[in-house]
């Protein structure tokens, strides 16, 4: 499995655009990249998933270099409700094989 | 409601008192993981199955069982438990559909305090 690499905490203002850095330099040919939002005390909550290139929802946009060594989770215009824990994955799933989620990133969003 | 439940949400017991804590889902998924939560920690995986009968040790299995005899249920065992293993646990499944937008369904959580 890809050991994943992440900023412990980040701050940010209500409004800003927030963009997370997750680094997987032994990522391999089958895997996808997975974000996870976890609030105090719940479970974590899928985000995004993706291969290469870029991938956009309603919640937020990751992007991956062609090297796919590292990847990005972008959050436009954070509000205070975006104050959680923000995980990266590495697995030829979403998880639930073999799953390592290491420390996350503390996002804290202020007003 | 497609959901994971998980039972109880809090417990406290004592060192040694065998414990179950139970988890099931409704969406007809393959997978199902128990993870633990400590302070600094993050999630570490203890135990996944990718089916019935199918089970294998995640990163931290010492001091756990499980056991997956049917689709929807996967308890998590502990036979002797110590207070190292006060923590917070979560249950996850989802199902391997080979499409990319593959994500994990987590329970609500299960607080435990072993005394």
């Amino acid at each position: 499995l890809a050991k994943t690499t992440q900023p412990i905490s980040m701050d940010s203002y209500e409004g800003q655009e927030v963009n997370i850095t997750c680094s997987h330099n032994n990522i391999a040919t089958n895997d996808y990249i997975t974000w996870y939002q976890q609030f105090p005390s719940q479970g974590p909550r899928f985000i995004i998933q993706g291969y290469k290139t870029k991938v956009t929802n309603e919640v937020a946009s990751l992007f991956i270099p062609a090297d796919r060594k590292s990847s990005t989770l972008s959050l436009p215009r954070v509000s205070l409700s975006d104050t959680a824990v923000y995980y990266c994955l590495v697995g030829d799933r979403g998880g639930g094989f073999k799953t390592i989620f290491g420390a996350g990133t503390r996002l804290f969003v202020k007003a | 409601e497609a959901q994971v439940t998980q039972n109880p949400r809090y417990l406290i017991t004592v060192t040694g008192k065998k414990l179950t804590v139970t988890c099931s889902q409704n969406m007809n998924h393959e997978y199902m993981s128990w993870y633990r939560q400590d302070p600094g920690l993050g999630l570490r995986q203890i135990y996944y199955s990718m089916n019935v009968e199918v089970t294998d040790k995640g990163d931290v299995p010492e001091g756990y069982k499980v056991s997956r005899k049917e689709k929807r249920n996967f308890p998590l065992i502990l036979e002797s438990p110590s207070p190292n293993q006060t923590s917070l646990y979560f249950c996850a499944s989802n199902s391997y559909s080979g499409r990319a937008d593959n994500e994990q369904f987590f329970g609500p959580g299960t607080r435990l305090t072993v005394l």
